[in-house]
């Protein structure tokens, strides 16, 4: 049969206000990973990513936390902007080592004027 | 900065025929993968490749499915015998340890 796509969740989020994106991730023995940004009909492209022996990581208007115990990551984007609608995805990669990544489910952004 | 290209951006194909994917990664990279997403679902992975052999595969990439590394610059994804269940973009990638860089995608559709 045909084939249903997932209902992404979708985060609404005023021009200039902040974004707060989440991902409970699966592995508790990932140890890296990466937030990736996908507009329509292009691949995914890097934010930032962090090592399981940090709990935060700062980049140019982004955060990435981590929370171990609870095996969860956030995406923090500060003033937020109309181009930063995309879907956003969590990564994690199980080996540490350059090896598979697993993919959250995705997120929709969308930024409203 | 250096990005991973991909060719051609759209296939369109009948069934049962062989295609080839192709993919230029990052230069200095030294690890190449293939992942493809379905339409409105997450992002899949396929085959990790290094010193030119696989190192990871995953279930989806059975016998159907073959990379190789052609020459210094080149890494193809070929399908043998395509389904209807194979249309899908498929993304190839580099890295240079656990940077994972991502291409635009190859729109494959199978008719």
């Amino acid at each position: 049969g045909e084939s249903v796509g997932l209902h992404l969740p979708t985060l609404s989020v005023q021009e200039g206000d902040n974004s707060i994106i989440n991902c409970a991730y699966s592995n508790s023995a990932s140890d890296y990973f990466i937030w990736y940004k996908q507009e329509s009909g292009k691949g995914p492209q890097f934010i930032i990513d962090i090592r399981s022996n940090m709990d935060k990581r700062q980049g140019q208007r982004v955060t990435v936390l981590l929370n171990k115990t609870v095996k969860h990551l956030s995406l923090q984007i500060a003033a937020t902007q109309p181009g930063d609608s995309a879907v956003y995805f969590c990564a994690e990669n199980l080996s540490g080592t350059a090896s598979k990544l697993t993919f959250g489910t995705g997120t929709r952004l969308q930024v409203t004027l | 900065e250096p990005e991973v290209t991909q060719t051609p951006s759209h296939q369109v194909t009948q069934m049962g025929q062989e295609v080839i994917l192709r993919c230029v990664p990052i230069s200095n990279h030294l690890y190449f993968y293939w992942y493809r997403q379905i339409l409105g679902q997450k992002v899949e992975f396929l085959v990790s490749f290094y010193n030119n052999e696989i190192s990871e595969k995953s279930e989806i990439f059975d016998d159907q499915f073959s990379v190789e590394r052609p020459d210094g610059s080149n890494f193809t994804l070929k399908i043998r015998s395509t389904k209807l269940e194979d249309s899908a973009m498929y993304f190839c990638a580099s890295s240079e340890e656990t940077l994972v860089r991502f291409g635009p995608g190859t729109r494959l559709l199978v008719l």
